[in-house]
């Protein structure tokens, strides 16, 4: 099984300012997922990041404010740039489970809290 | 647009018991369902899935049973112990499976009582 750290595990932070959380697995993979959910709704992918190309954001979602980067096979990054209340979620990354491919596993999450 | 949807957002059952968590989706191209399970402060793990080639799969006190007609499935837990006490998270995928993005709901708390 692949074990996926966070970091930061929460954060306050103020509006106007960016945070960017770590995902590190202890394994290579070549596709990582990042996800959102905010108080009360569901889990919600915001892009795909494989390494060695652009990542791919779903509908809503843009660079702009979520960039992504993925400098290698165990390693990625999500920033919430300019932040406002509404990013107030937990973003989780994910990887998808090699011996039972139809699942993923998932990271601890990152707490995020902007007043 | 909801995809998937887990109307119940909470669900009390006493120990011993089975629950029974529902799940209902939209998305006819879905492939796989899985259910997920998640503690406070933690990321969610992985229970049991079902292909939408089948009707049931069984694992150990987990049950899902798929009604592809309805769009309805059903996580069913024989017998409910403490420890089932948590949110637990209906997905679905594309045929690219674990490869996909997956789609959740928005969950429903079961809550096991002594």
């Amino acid at each position: 099984s692949a074990v996926i750290s966070q970091k930061p595990s929460r954060d306050i932070c103020q509006r106007g300012t960016s945070l960017t959380i770590q995902c590190q697995v202890d394994s290579q993979v070549t596709m990582m997922f990042w996800y959102r959910q905010q108080p009360g709704q569901s889990l919600t992918l915001i892009a795909t990041a494989n390494q060695g190309s652009e990542a791919t954001y779903e509908s809503g979602f843009v660079i702009d404010k979520f960039p992504i980067s993925r400098p290698n096979l165990t390693f990625s990054t999500l920033t919430v740039s300019n932040m406002s209340p509404e990013d107030s979620s937990i973003y989780l990354c994910s990887v998808p489970r090699l011996d039972r491919a139809v699942t993923q596993y998932f990271g601890p999450g990152t707490r995020l809290t902007v007043l | 647009d909801q995809q998937v949807k887990q109307n119940s957002p909470s669900l009390s059952v006493q120990e011993g018991r089975i629950s029974i968590l529902n799940c209902d989706y939209t998305n006819s191209m879905f492939d796989y369902f899985l259910w997920y399970k998640k503690y406070p402060a933690e990321g969610p793990t992985f229970l049991i899935s079902i292909s939408s080639i089948k009707d049931k799969n069984e694992d150990g006190r987990f049950t899902v049973f798929l009604n592809k007609s309805a769009k309805h499935l059903s996580l069913h837990i024989v017998p409910s112990q403490p420890g089932d006490s948590a949110v637990y998270f209906c997905a679905a995928s594309g045929a690219g499976g674990g490869a996909d993005g997956l789609t959740f709901g928005k969950g429903t708390h079961l809550i096991i009582q002594p």
